[in-house]
C-alpha cells in the first residue's frame, strides 16, 4: 500500500521557470492538501480541496495554483517561481469522514529556486 | 501570536529520560488534539490523537489536553535514541483542516 505518493522528491529552478509537483493517494480520502515545510515556520497550508471538484486557499497560496485532477491527485503549479519558495512541500490527504482530522503525508519534494 | 505556540527546541536529554512537549494554542474552537512524529527528510507521522479534554496512553507515549488553560503535552518514558525527531503538535475543530505548530527537535543521545 503507497500511501500518498510525491514526484519529484528534488528539484532545482531558476528563477521564473515553471513546475508542477505531482501528488497521488490510494486510499480513497476525499480530501488532499499541500504544505510547505520551511526552517522555524512549521507547516504552513498553501491549498487544499475538501473533495473531488473543489479548491480553496490555505494560509500562504501566493504565487501557487492546484488542479484536483480525480479524486486520487491533486498537483501544485508554480508558474513563475522565486528564490522564496524555495521549501520542502508536503501532500496530504485525509477522510474527514472518520472525525479526527488524521492527515497522511507523502515523503515531501524538495525544492530549490536560484 | 500564532494560533498555536510549540518551542523548536532543540531538547537534548539522555537515553532513558522522560521527555515533556508542549504546545499552547489560543482558538477555543479546537477540539481535535494530535501530535506528529517527523524523521529527518521524511513526513510527518501521526502518533497521537485525543478528543477534548484528558489523557491518552499508548505504550511509553502519554498525551495531555487541558483546554482550560489551552495547553497540550506530550510525554515519552523511557526515551530511546529511536526517539529522535521533531515533533509536531497539531489541532483542528469543526472543519478537521490541523492548525500545527512549529515542530520541537528532540535528540536523545545514548
Amino acid at each position: 500500500n503507497a500511501g500518498v505518493t510525491q514526484t519529484p522528491k528534488f528539484q532545482v529552478l531558476k528563477t521564473g521557470q515553471s513546475m508542477t509537483l505531482q501528488c497521488a493517494q490510494d486510499m480513497n480520502h476525499n480530501s488532499m492538501y499541500w504544505y510547505r515545510q520551511d526552517p522555524g515556520m512549521g507547516l504552513r497550508l498553501i491549498y487544499y480541496s475538501a473533495s473531488e471538484g473543489t479548491t480553496d486557499k490555505g494560509e500562504v497560496p501566493n504565487g501557487y495554483n492546484v488542479s484536483r485532477l480525480n479524486k486520487r491527485e491533486f498537483s501544485l503549479r508554480l508558474e513563475s517561481a522565486a528564490p522564496s519558495q524555495t521549501s520542502v512541500y508536503f501532500c496530504a490527504s485525509s477522510d474527514p469522514g472518520r472525525n479526527t482530522g488524521e492527515l497522511f503525508f507523502g515523503e515531501g519534494s524538495r525544492l530549490t529556486v536560484l | 501570536q500564532k494560533e498555536v505556540e510549540q518551542d523548536p527546541g532543540p531538547l537534548s536529554v539522555p537515553e532513558g529520560a522522560i521527555v515533556s512537549l508542549n504546545c499552547t494554542y489560543s482558538n477555543s474552537a479546537f477540539q481535535y488534539f494530535m501530535w506528529y512524529r517527523q524523521y529527518s527528510r521524511k513526513g510527518p507521522e501521526l502518533l497521537m490523537y485525543t478528543y477534548s479534554s484528558g489523557n491518552k496512553e499508548d505504550g511509553r507515549f502519554t498525551a495531555q489536553v487541558d483546554k482550560s488553560s489551552k495547553y497540550i503535552s506530550l510525554f515519552i518514558r523511557d526515551s530511546q535514541p529511536s526517539d529522535s525527531a521533531t515533533y509536531l503538535c497539531a489541532m483542528s475543530g469543526g472543519s478537521y483542516i490541523p492548525t500545527f505548530g512549529r515542530g520541537t527537535s528532540l535528540i536523545v543521545h545514548p
